[in-house]
C-alpha cells in the first residue's frame, strides 16, 4: 500500500533563507509526483510535477526533484519570501485516476 | 474567471440532515473529483468520475452519494449527517486523469461542520 510521508510537518523560518521540504513514498513504482501549495481558506494550487522518468522540474524559485529507487523528492525554494507562507503537500500518482497524498508541511516565513 | 467553484464555502447543520455540496469546472476537463480533507490535513479520495461515469468509489459509507448531471458538474449528497463527517471537502477537475503528466485543479473547499 502507497503512503507518502512530509518531513518537517511544520517549518519557520526567516525570509531570505533557502529551504528544503521533505516527501518520501513507500512504493517506487509510481507515475509522477507533484508538489501543491494549499493557503488558509482556500484551494490547493499545483507548483511543479515530475514524471516518473524525470528527475528534478524548476518554476522560478522552486525546484522540485525525485529520486524514485530511494522513494524520496525534496522541494527546493530559493531566496524565501512572507508570500511562500503556506502548507505544501506532496501527492504521487499511484494509479490512473488517484493521487495519494502527504499530510503536508506548513510554512511560515517570517519577514 | 472561477476555474473550479464550489458552494456553498461553509456549511453549519444538525445531525441527520441531509445536505448538497455542488461542484462546477469550466476547464473542459473529462474528469473530476472528491475529497475529503480531516482536521489533520489528510487529504482522501472519495469519488472520481470520467465522462459522468463513477470511476473510483473509496471506502466511503453510502450515506455519500455523487451525482453527475454532465461532464462539467460533479455534486455531493450526504444523508443523515453525522459528526465524524465534519470535514473540508475539496472537488478537484482534470484532463483526462490517466496521463503521467495530468494534474488536477482544486475548488476552494466546502467547510462542513455538523452540530
Amino acid at each position: 500500500k502507497q503512503e507518502v510521508t512530509q518531513i518537517p510537518a511544520a517549518l519557520s523560518v526567516p525570509e531570505g533563507e533557502n529551504l528544503v521540504l521533505n516527501c518520501s513514498f513507500t512504493d517506487s513504482a509510481i507515475y509522477n509526483l507533484q508538489w501543491f501549495r494549499q493557503d488558509p481558506g482556500k484551494g490547493l494550487t499545483s507548483l511543479l510535477l515530475i514524471q516518473s522518468s524525470q528527475r528534478e522540474q524548476t518554476s522560478g524559485r522552486l525546484n522540485a526533484s525525485l529520486d524514485k529507487s530511494s522513494g524520496r523528492s525534496t522541494l527546493y525554494i530559493a531566496a524565501s519570501q512572507p508570500g511562500d507562507s503556506a502548507t505544501y503537500l506532496c501527492a504521487v500518482k499511484h494509479s490512473n485516476y488517484q493521487l495519494i497524498w502527504g499530510a503536508g508541511t506548513k510554512l511560515i516565513i517570517k519577514p | 474567471d472561477t476555474a473550479v467553484s464550489q458552494t456553498p464555502k461553509y456549511l453549519v447543520t444538525q445531525m441527520g440532515n441531509d445536505k448538497s455540496i455542488k461542484c462546477e469546472q469550466n476547464l473542459g476537463h473529462d474528469t473530476m473529483y472528491w475529497y475529503k480533507q480531516d482536521s489533520k490535513k489528510f487529504l482522501k479520495i472519495m469519488f472520481s468520475y470520467n465522462n459522468k461515469e463513477l470511476i473510483i468509489n473509496e471506502t466511503v459509507p453510502n450515506r455519500f452519494s455523487p451525482k453527475s448531471p454532465d461532464k462539467a458538474h460533479l455534486n455531493l449528497h450526504i444523508n443523515s449527517l453525522e459528526l465524524g463527517d465534519s470535514a473540508v471537502y475539496f472537488c478537484a477537475s482534470s484532463q483526462e486523469g490517466l496521463a503521467v503528466t495530468d494534474t488536477q485543479y482544486f475548488g476552494p473547499g466546502t467547510r462542513l461542520t455538523v452540530l
